[in-house]
């Protein structure tokens, strides 16, 4: 079992509907990231938060909005999608920099 | 931009045989993580390296850190079929990030 939860685990959504995935985890860990991963690549990094804090955003459209509520929890808020930005939507978390990042197991996301 | 090229893209395997993968950087690095993703799920850390030379096991898995720093090798042994999966590599962009670069994968098939 990971110990980095994400819900919902599928999602399928029309193109003009607003939607949220969330992520959570209870270890301590003070950074958490979003990445998006298409089928047979590697994770592509999305955003990284640290202490709460938007620290990176990788040239993310703006249809995708990140949230950190608190230090345990981390939102991406969803609207107007295209149809191809269905993918695995992946949350990880580490304890700082240059520190193994730990998965959840994805939200499979569907535009449709 | 830094790359992790994985060698092999993917392998068959007999159930039994030992097998063995590489990553490789044309900059350095200095940590190197060996993940496994199972199909539906995320990416599961097997093994942090953090030394040159360094070798480390996790039950039938052994990885090295290159004397390099310029590469990484991951080893299991008798190979069962639980073992199939996606194997990605990953290091961080730059020393004192949050920023990790995933390999291109080595996708494992066992033949029972």
């Amino acid at each position: 079992d990971t110990e980095v939860t994400q819900t919902p685990k599928h999602l399928v959504m029309g193109m003009t509907n607003k939607k949220s995935l969330k992520c959570e985890q209870h270890m301590g860990h003070r950074a958490m990231y979003w990445y998006k991963q298409k089928a047979k690549k590697p994770p592509e990094l999305m955003f990284v938060y640290s202490y709460e804090k938007l620290s990176i955003n990788e040239s993310v459209p703006s249809r995708f909005s990140p949230e950190c509520p608190n230090s345990s929890l981390l939102n991406l808020h969803l609207h107007a999608l295209q149809p191809e930005d269905s993918a695995l939507y992946l949350c990880a978390s580490s304890l700082g920099q240059n520190q193994p990042q730990h998965f959840g197991d994805g939200t499979r996301l569907s535009i449709l | 931009g830094q790359q992790l090229n994985q060698s092999p893209q993917s392998m068959f395997i007999q159930e039994g045989e030992d097998v063995s993968m590489n990553c490789t950087s044309s900059s350095i690095f200095n940590t190197w993580l060996w993940y496994k993703q199972d199909p539906g799920e995320g990416p599961v850390l097997l093994i942090a390296l953090y030394k040159a030379g360094e070798l480390t096991s996790n039950g039938r898995l052994t990885a090295q850190f290159g004397i390099t720093r310029k590469d990484s090798f991951l080893n299991i042994s008798a190979s069962i079929p639980s073992d199939v999966g996606i194997y990605f590599c990953a290091g961080p962009a730059l020393s004192g990030t949050y920023k990790y670069i995933f390999g291109t994968g080595t996708r494992l098939k066992v033949l029972a």
